[in-house]
């Protein structure tokens, strides 16, 4: 079965300053992989989205992720944090057999400080 | 990406009575879900709504509680039933196209609470 574990639950950055969201997953097939950010009051957005092709994934505002196999990781980074980051993020993956159904994990609230 | 809208954005409503929400797509999709996200929560798929079929839920959730309907392929209904004070949570609906390596699209959600 698949699963994600968001490694921390809140990470707080000073503006300008690199951001990394760390997610592991766990999975039995080569898995498609998901990042949602949720702004307070508002529905969830894509990020980005990892399918089996490049390994260094590049989202909107300036995410990435990249899949690392052997560590089972699928981390969110930034090289700046801009006020506007501040959101809940969630790392997600796809149930496999094409049913397009998602397992969310916990969460990630990242705090960004002037 | 589809464009999804979601009635009402929020509501305060009494124990015991049931509320209807409405998404709508401006595109024909292959899949509908509805998720609950409970305060300071992450999501959990509440069922799959099939057109022109019974929704498939999942562990946890009944029909009878959270009753769905999805008569086209741009529209779906979630109703809370009897609602407690537990029900409070932002519903969310969302879209996709049956293949996992697509992502799923997201309403804004509706904000419920329950007095």
């Amino acid at each position: 079965a698949q699963s994600v574990t968001q490694l921390d639950s809140h990470v707080s950055v000073s503006e300008g300053t690199p951001v990394l969201l760390r997610c592991n997953y766990s999975s039995s097939y080569s898995p498609s992989l998901f990042w949602y950010v949720q702004h307070p009051n508002k529905g969830l957005q894509l990020l980005l989205k990892y399918t089996s092709a490049a390994t260094l994934v590049k989202g909107i505002n300036g995410f990435e992720a990249e899949f690392k196999k052997s560590e089972t990781s699928f981390h969110l980074t930034k090289p700046s944090a801009h006020m506007s980051d501040a959101a809940e993020y969630f790392c997600v993956v796809a149930v496999s057999g094409g049913y397009n159904k998602l397992i969310f994990g916990a969460g990630t609230r990242l705090a960004v400080h002037p | 990406s589809a464009v999804i809208s979601q009635k009402p954005s929020r509501d305060i409503c009494q124990r015991g009575t049931s509320l209807t929400i409405q998404c709508q797509v401006d595109s024909q999709v292959t899949m509908m879900f509805w998720y609950r996200q409970q305060p300071g929560q992450s999501l959990t798929l509440i069922a799959t709504a099939n057109q022109g079929s019974e929704a498939t839920y999942e562990s946890g959730f009944v029909i009878d509680k959270f009753p769905i309907s999805r008569p086209n392929l741009t529209f779906s209904t979630l109703t809370v039933s009897n609602m407690s004070p537990e029900d409070s949570s932002i519903y969310l609906c969302s879209v996709g196209q049956g293949n996992s390596n697509q992502p799923q699209h997201f309403g804004d959600g509706t904000r419920l609470s329950i007095l």
